[in-house]
């Protein structure tokens, strides 16, 4: 079956570095992204893995490792408005672009 | 803009009535997705469609209905089938042939059974 599996909450420090990490088991791996969701507001795309590595944009980075199902979103000099819920999707289905997604980690950021 | 446009944001319904959720993209995007969102869970896909008049079931299909008679718009019903329909509903478009088919989303209708 296809599963992923993320940290409920975290909470960290205006200005410090978080790291949200992000397991899966499925079939058919196409590709690993991470949304950003506010509270009752649309998920915004924020990074694609699909090949092993670590993608870097801006303050936001994603790692992928397909080998150990494993992947993790690094957010730096951390910011109020990062708070909001960090949502791990997993594309499978080969040719169609079904993803399924992880319950998300909702990030508090305190001052 | 180019966007993704759902509406109504907020809809209250009765036991036993069915209700229609809107979807509108002017992205010119091929594939248009309807997605459910509870607490405590992820995003659960209930229908898809890749092109226009064709559609196909997601995991949780039961109670709801799509149709896609034109390329910018995919609408959901609710039917009173469904036993649990409270819930987020996000709808969802990508281009095909996309380098990473990132999916575009809407804003979310908010449904309320009374």
């Amino acid at each position: 079956g296809q599963n992923i599996d993320q940290p409920t909450e975290m909470t960290a420090t205006e200005g410090a570095i978080v790291q949200i990490n992000c397991t899966y088991q499925t079939s058919g791996f196409n590709g690993l992204f991470w949304y950003q969701q506010h509270a009752g507001e649309a998920p915004t795309f924020l990074s694609y893995n699909v090949l092993d590595g670590l993608e870097e944009k801006g303050r936001f980075s994603s790692f992928l490792s397909r080998s150990k199902g494993y992947s993790y979103l690094l957010l730096k000099e951390l910011q109020m408005k990062d708070s909001a819920s960090y949502l791990c999707a997993v594309r499978y289905g080969g040719a169609t672009n079904k993803l399924i997604f992880g319950t998300g980690t909702l990030l508090a950021v305190q001052p | 803009d180019g966007g993704i446009t759902q509406s109504p944001k907020y809809l209250f319904r009765k036991e036993g009535q069915n209700v229609t959720l809107s979807c509108e993209q002017n992205l010119n995007h091929d594939a248009m997705y309807w997605y459910r969102q509870d607490p405590g869970q992820g995003l659960r896909l209930i229908y898809y469609s890749q092109i226009v008049n064709d559609f196909q079931k997601g995991d949780i299909a039961e109670g709801y209905s799509v149709s896609r008679e034109k390329k910018e718009s995919f609408p959901l019903t609710v039917t009173s089938a469904q036993k649990n329909p409270t819930a987020f509903y996000l709808c969802a478009s990508s281009p095909s042939g996309g380098l990473t088919g990132e999916l575009f989303f809407g804003e979310g209708s908010r449904l309320t059974v009374l």
